[in-house]
């Protein structure tokens, strides 16, 4: 069976600090990758998408960009994190039409 | 581009039934979703339906879908405390499987 796995599951940093919060799937081969954020109390937004190795789609202008070293690694990261960055940060796949979710990372920036 | 939305608050008492209800403007939704969200933990897929279904029955849970008005609901019967979660409705088209969520509605389910 397909599990994603997320670490860490929680994290405070302060600004202006570097950041890198990881996702792998395990149980499927090239699967769609994504990245999503759920601010406090609000619905998920779409930050990254990736179909494929080395290829990374972002729907929104942000202060954070994405990788995808291997089939089922994803990474997200940041130079410089904002005070705006503090969140709820999914990462998911998909195969097939359905998408399934990773347990999440909440990002505190203090 | 696409908007889904919600209310955002429903209160049942334990054993009536809950009706979730959703709305989105993109006529080329293919998938719609409702995901469940326990406090501090990920989203896990509860249903799906396709575009070229009317209704889909699993459990205690029925998804209806009205193309026409572009509405969606999540109809839960014999509401548990344990159904007490925020329940997000979503939608894809075929392209990349990209969700759409809308805001989420909190569920409280009173015993």
């Amino acid at each position: 069976s397909q599990t994603i796995h997320q670490w860490p599951a929680t994290l405070v940093q302060p600004v202006g600090s570097p950041l890198s919060l990881e996702c792998t799937v395990e149980g499927t081969s090239n699967p769609n990758l994504y990245w999503y954020r759920q601010a406090a109390g609000r619905g998920l937004q779409l930050l990254f998408y990736s179909v494929g190795i080395g290829q990374i789609s972002s729907e929104v202008p942000q202060n954070l960009s994405a990788s995808r070293p291997q089939d089922r690694q994803f990474i997200l990261s940041s130079k410089k994190l904002l005070l705006s960055d503090s969140g709820f940060y999914l990462c998911a796949w998909s195969v097939q039409g359905q998408t399934n979710f990773g347990p999440g990372t909440r990002l505190t920036v203090t | 581009g696409e908007d889904v939305e919600q209310s955002l608050f429903l209160s049942v008492r334990e054993g009536d039934s809950s009706v979730i209800n959703c709305t989105y403007t993109d006529s080329s939704s293919t998938y719609l979703y409702w995901y469940k969200q326990e406090p501090g933990a990920g989203l896990q897929l509860l249903t799906y339906i396709f575009s070229n279904m009317d209704m889909k029955q699993d459990q205690r849970l029925t998804v209806l879908l009205n193309k026409k008005d572009k509405h969606l609901s999540l109809r839960i019967a014999d509401t548990q405390t344990g159904d007490s979660a925020i329940y997000f409705c979503a939608e894809s088209t075929n392209a990349g499987n990209m969700l759409t969520f809308g805001g989420g509605t909190r569920l409280m389910v009173k015993p």
